[in-house]
């Protein structure tokens, strides 16, 4: 039973315009959101975060929203930049924080 | 540099033989992870350690191992009974600092092929 899902496996978007992806919990008990940003053969690294008792957090280009009551968050880019072209994941912590709990990630390819 | 580094980066075994994958750290970060990709999917955790000398399972541990004898050091063996071990594996610590959020510090991965 997958607690995170992201339903979107890729996503092309064009240089400039908005990137959202989108991710799905069904664990009311996680405390924490987190985004991470992988490029192929590399590990993951941390891009942007949430805690559960905010509904936006924002830094530089990226923000994250969240939507408790649907269970639902989303991260924009904006503007796009080809260099964002990578594999997203969502991943989720609960309140002890020992482990993170991701989505299978989303392809982000974008276009010059 | 403080960091997280794996070894090796490219391995390849025959069926039936155990491998050991290994991951080292100099942040003195306390808890360590292995999670593994396959093509497609995102990170399931194998594997965590809170503190030396204790471990815990993850999601998928069948068919692996672990040991934490070093804060530094949390190798992974990949045993012969693992059904299915080609994947990528993914090596990560968590800062005291970020206990609450969770947040976690990778390394660059292993992939493991087994012909």
């Amino acid at each position: 039973d997958q607690q995170v899902k992201q339903n979107s496996p890729s996503l092309s978007v064009q240089e400039g315009r908005i990137s959202i992806l989108n991710c799905d919990y069904t664990n009311s008990m996680f405390d924490y959101f987190l985004w991470y940003k992988k490029y192929p053969a590399e590990g993951p690294t941390f891009l942007i975060s949430i805690s559960s008792i905010k509904d936006k957090n924002e830094d530089g280009r990226f923000t994250v929203f969240l939507n408790k009551s649907a269970k639902h968050l989303s991260l924009h880019i904006v503007p796009s930049q080809p260099g964002d072209s990578a594999v997203y994941f969502c991943a989720a912590s609960d309140r002890a924080g020992n482990m993170l709990t991701f989505g299978g990630g989303t392809r982000l390819m974008v276009k010059p | 540099d403080g960091g997280i580094t794996q070894s090796p980066k490219y391995l390849f075994r025959k069926e039936g033989q155990n491998v050991t994958l290994s991951c080292e750290q100099n942040l003195n970060h306390d808890a360590m992870y292995w999670y593994r990709q396959d093509p497609g999917q995102g990170l399931r955790l194998i594997y965590y350690s809170q503190i030396v000398n204790d471990f815990q399972k993850g999601d998928i541990a069948e068919g692996y191992s672990v040991s934490r004898e070093k804060k530094e050091s949390f190798p992974l063996t990949v045993t012969s009974a693992q059904k299915n071990p080609t994947a990528f594996y993914l090596c990560a610590s968590r800062p005291r600092d970020k206990v609450n959020t969770g947040e976690l510090f990778f390394g660059e991965g292993s992939r493991l092929t087994v012909l």
